[in-house]
């Protein structure tokens, strides 16, 4: 079993649609992330939780929302779907000890808004 | 701001070949750097990392980093590429000691071997 499960793993929805991607973990960790892959430009930071009470915005964290239910669970949220928010997103996880610890990701979730 | 340049978007490569991507990142202070893999249809999976200490990293698979600080570079190095070696490339920096761990990551570098 993965240790970083996201679901759904593929999805396709309208504009103006609300859509959630859910993300669990067995590692125990404390912080996890969100993130957006899309061609050419990389990783970039949706937003993150550092436990349960903490949520913090990263660098495109319009349009989007989170939720962090338990240590183990973090979802991300598209109120209102909309075509450039069609990617390929990432959620992962780290350790709460010190801030050199590697990223562990899931499998990802590929989300197309027509 | 952080930000992480690598400046090869897509290299095509025959087996055996020597292999060098680039990556350059900005930022004053000391930082951690990671190098992570993403073959086809996988999630990203960490190939080496760079805390402190020895400059040169070995990390699995063959591969190596070195950190030339006075260049702010960190670049991906492995002396024979093998066709299972096609993947993506990304190239991360996070800053040491600081508020977040939040990890700033590079374009990527699409590699393709081909046999």
């Amino acid at each position: 079993d993965a240790d970083v499960t996201q679901t759904p793993r593929n999805r396709i929805t309208k504009t103006g649609k609300r859509i959630m991607l859910e993300c669990s973990q067995t590692k125990g960790h404390d912080r996890m992330y969100w993130y957006r892959q899309d061609p050419g430009l990389g990783l970039r930071l949706i937003y993150y939780s550092f436990d349960v009470k903490d949520i913090n915005k990263g660098e495109i964290s319009d349009g989007y929302s989170v939720s962090r239910q338990a240590q183990a669970k973090f979802s991300l949220s598209l109120e209102s779907a909309i075509p450039n928010q069609t990617a390929l997103y990432f959620c992962a996880t780290s350790p709460g000890t010190g801030n050199n610890s590697p990223l562990h990701f899931g499998n990802g979730t590929r989300l197309t808004v027509t | 701001a952080q930000s992480v340049s690598q400046h090869n978007h897509h290299v095509i490569l025959s087996e055996a070949a020597s292999l060098e991507l680039g990556c350059n990142y900005s930022y004053g202070g000391t930082v951690n750097l990671f190098w992570y893999v993403q073959y086809p249809g996988q999630h990203l999976q960490l190939l080496l990392k760079y805390f402190s200490g020895d400059p040169l990293v070995k990390g699995i698979k063959g591969f190596e980093a070195e950190f030339i600080k006075s260049k702010f570079s960190f670049n991906l190095r492995k002396p024979s590429v093998q066709w299972s070696d096609t993947a993506e490339y990304f190239c991360a920096v996070s800053n040491y000691g600081g508020a977040t761990n939040k990890l700033i990551f590079g374009t990527g570098t699409l590699l393709a071997v081909q046999p």
